[in-house]
């Protein structure tokens, strides 16, 4: 059974940068049928899609995001990160790790999910 | 960016009865190549990640019971429970994946 954790400090001060690991186990992040995304929820509001990486380190980002946001993936470890800049209170909420199966096109739905980790900005 | 928009925001059903959930988009999600809807649907539990039910708008997600349906087309969508239990109290999300970037709905909070 494919499983995905995230892992991270939970409290980032204001400009500084937030980073978040999610380790994959049960399955390989080498996969060449799958894309590996980030996607949060701030406290009591809806979802909103980060960016996706794939083993080769291959990336979409969301364009908004794009200038502050880093994605990388660690093959060895089975593992992907995300690297968020500049980061302020709007940055807060809880950010999951996902998979989504690709196949030539764009990567489609998320069909695993990690838990979620709760990151807060705050000094 | 691919606008989606849920209606209603809430709804509050007896056990039961059948709830739908309906999903717009501001252009069509459906790939004229190959006739899919690049439409998804996440039922999601408080303290719980999202769970996929339903993905190319139509097909059930293994394990999700067959009182959940998905249909539609091109820009107007909906779920379905058809009789609604109390284990399906949740937020309900449709997604679109036909373009980055990816978007979601902003939720159905659906109620016993």
């Amino acid at each position: 059974q494919l499983q995905l954790q995230e892992s991270g400090p939970g409290l980032v001060k204001p400009s500084e940068t937030l980073s978040l690991t999610c380790t994959v186990s049960g399955g390989s992040i080498s996969s060449k049928s799958h894309y590996w995304g980030w996607i949060r929820q701030p406290p009591g509001k809806g979802l909103e899609w980060i960016g996706s990486i794939y083993y080769s380190g291959s990336t979409y980002y969301k364009p908004s995001l794009r200038s502050r946001v880093t994605m990388s993936v660690d093959t060895s470890k089975n593992q992907f990160s995300l690297k968020v800049t500049y980061v302020t209170a709007a940055d807060t909420a809880v950010y999951y790790c996902a998979r989504h199966p690709y196949n030539a096109e764009v990567p489609y739905y998320f069909d695993y999910w990690g838990q979620g980790a709760l990151f807060t900005v705050s000094s | 960016d691919i606008v989606m928009t849920q209606s209603p925001d809430s709804l509050a059903m007896s056990l039961g009865e059948r709830a739908t959930i309906d999903c717009k988009s501001s252009q069509s999600v459906l790939y004229s190549s190959n006739n899919k809807n690049y439409l998804a649907w996440y039922q999601q539990k408080p303290g719980q990640p999202p769970k996929l039910v339903i993905y190319w708008a139509s097909t059930r997600e293994s394990g999700v019971p067959d009182r959940f349906s998905g249909s539609g087309s091109g820009t107007d969508f909906t779920l379905t429970i058809s009789s609604l239990q109390a284990e399906d109290v949740a937020v309900y999300y449709c997604q679109q994946y036909y373009n980055t970037p990816y978007t979601f709905g902003q939720g159905t909070k659906l109620e016993i």
